[in-house]
């Protein structure tokens, strides 16, 4: 399967601990980005890497957030002390950059981790 | 800032009928457009895109145009199937010049059910 991969697919947690999710893009992929999508909404825009690079940030990744991509191929995405409000479901995606200015690169999603913090 | 607008569901309706489901936006610039659909159980995959106004992306037997007057990006399909049950999610992608690196801004999702 070459697909875009997610681990692990679900997590319960207990307020207050810290988790990680792992995220394997499609290889050759230099793109990744993270979203989160809570019950009933789309997914939100959280971060992206182009290869090792984070290159930006949204507001809404408080510093309890941290992402990395070290090699620029999987990426982590960890919460420390966590909140109820993060229970969400967490997607990466990956897509192809060849440049090119406007050109839209597809982005392609995973299956996503679905975290719940009790 | 850019947003998207969708209608909300769920739109239920009977296999075989017309299908719409419509789609507004704001934004800086020139977007690109898409849909987006969520089958259950199953990742996001792109439906259709269209990235310059009056570009008609079409997939599946899904249609939509991007309307740059009416900034809408509305789905249409002539006759569903019970297999188009899902949750389906417009975005769109802000040009680069303002800034948006092709990170995707979804509307809050339409559940379609389709019943025999």
């Amino acid at each position: 399967d070459t697909g875009v991969s997610q681990d692990p697919r679900h997590k319960i947690t207990k307020r207050g601990q810290n988790v990680t999710f792992r995220c394997d893009p499609i290889s050759e992929h230099n793109r990744l980005y993270w979203y989160r999508q809570t019950l009933g909404q789309g997914p939100e825009f959280l971060t992206y890497f182009q290869n090792e690079a984070q290159l930006e940030k949204s507001r809404l990744l408080s510093d309890r957030f941290s992402a990395e991509r070290p090699k620029g191929s999987f990426s982590t995405l960890e919460i420390q002390r966590t909140e109820q409000g993060d229970s969400a479901m967490y997607l990466c995606a990956s897509s192809l950059n060849r440049g090119g200015g406007r050109l839209y690169n597809e982005q392609f999603f995973g299956p996503g981790t679905r975290l719940t913090v009790l | 800032g850019n947003s998207v607008t969708q209608m909300e569901g769920p739109v239920t309706l009977s296999e075989e009928a017309f299908l719409t489901i419509n789609c507004t936006y704001t934004a800086t610039g020139y977007p690109s457009l898409f849909w987006y659909v969520q089958y259950p159980g199953e990742g996001l995959q792109l439906l259709l895109k269209a990235t310059k106004a009056d570009d008609k992306g079409s997939n599946k037997g899904f249609e939509a145009t991007y309307r740059k007057e009416t900034t809408s990006f509305h789905l249409e399909k002539g006759s569903v199937q019970v297999s188009d049950s899902a949750v389906y999610f417009c975005a769109l992608s802000a040009a680069p010049f303002s800034g948006g690196y092709n990170k995707l801004i979804f509307g809050a999702g339409t559940r379609l059910a389709v019943h025999p």
